[in-house]
């Protein structure tokens, strides 16, 4: 079955330090999607990228979608103490499955 | 707009029990998805409902099941409770033609 990678588990950064996570899926996606749960909290959706090469930008978060559609990342400029929490890629193999394959995130930890 | 309400909040069981969790999607949404979370841990799927239909279930044992209400909602039930299955257990709800998940606040069962 799909099988998705995301990388590292941890990142501890000082404040204004810049933070990327990686995410590699075994098949390639029809879609990628990201979350982020801030300790205590649930998931929140943050971007679905679709197109080969696709990079967008959220403030200082810019996030891409590999040529293949077989990989992601996610980068945070000048990281601040709201940053903190764990990030998660999800992918979606398409052929009319909604069903999404979550990579196990990555905790970001930032010292003030 | 209502999000996805999950009830309880907070279920305490002794090992043997059954537990019983309930998940009420964002209105028209049909699709509801409930996943684990251990402590610390990533996303583990469990199951996916559609149009009243199970769609896929993770790798589970059967005493995790679960059933689709007429109005979208959903229950999850495991049976003959074990320690380990002391996690958060998260509801998600996405459209039918879309797969963007909106996540409800959790139920943090923990087993005795």
């Amino acid at each position: 079955g799909q099988q998705v990678m995301q990388i590292p588990q941890y990142q501890h950064v000082q404040e204004g330090e810049d933070f990327t996570t990686y995410c590699n899926s075994s098949t390639t996606l029809s879609n990628i999607q990201w979350y982020k749960q801030r300790p205590g909290g649930h998931p929140v959706f943050l971007i679905q990228l679709v197109k080969s090469g696709e990079v967008k930008k959220q403030k200082r978060l810019t996030f891409q979608f590999g040529e293949a559609k077989k990989n992601s990342s996610l980068h945070i400029t000048a990281t601040q103490t709201t940053d903190v929490g764990t990030y998660f890629c999800a992918g979606n193999s398409g052929a009319g499955s909604y069903q999404l394959t979550f990579g196990k995130g990555t905790k970001l930890s930032v010292i003030p | 707009e209502a999000g996805v309400t999950q009830s309880p909040t907070h279920l305490i069981k002794t090992r043997g029990q059954q537990a019983t969790l309930r998940c009420s999607p964002i209105s028209g949404h049909t699709s509801v998805y409930w996943y684990q979370q251990a402590l610390g841990l990533g996303l583990q799927f469990l199951l996916w409902y559609d149009e009243g239909e199970e769609r896929n279930r993770g790798n589970f044992p059967p005493r995790f099941s679960g059933r689709q209400f007429p109005n979208y909602s959903s229950e999850l039930n495991v049976n003959a409770l074990e320690l380990e299955d002391s996690a958060l257990y998260l509801c998600a709800s996405s459209l039918q033609q879309g797969n963007i998940q909106y996540f409800g606040a959790g139920t943090r069962l923990s087993v005795l």
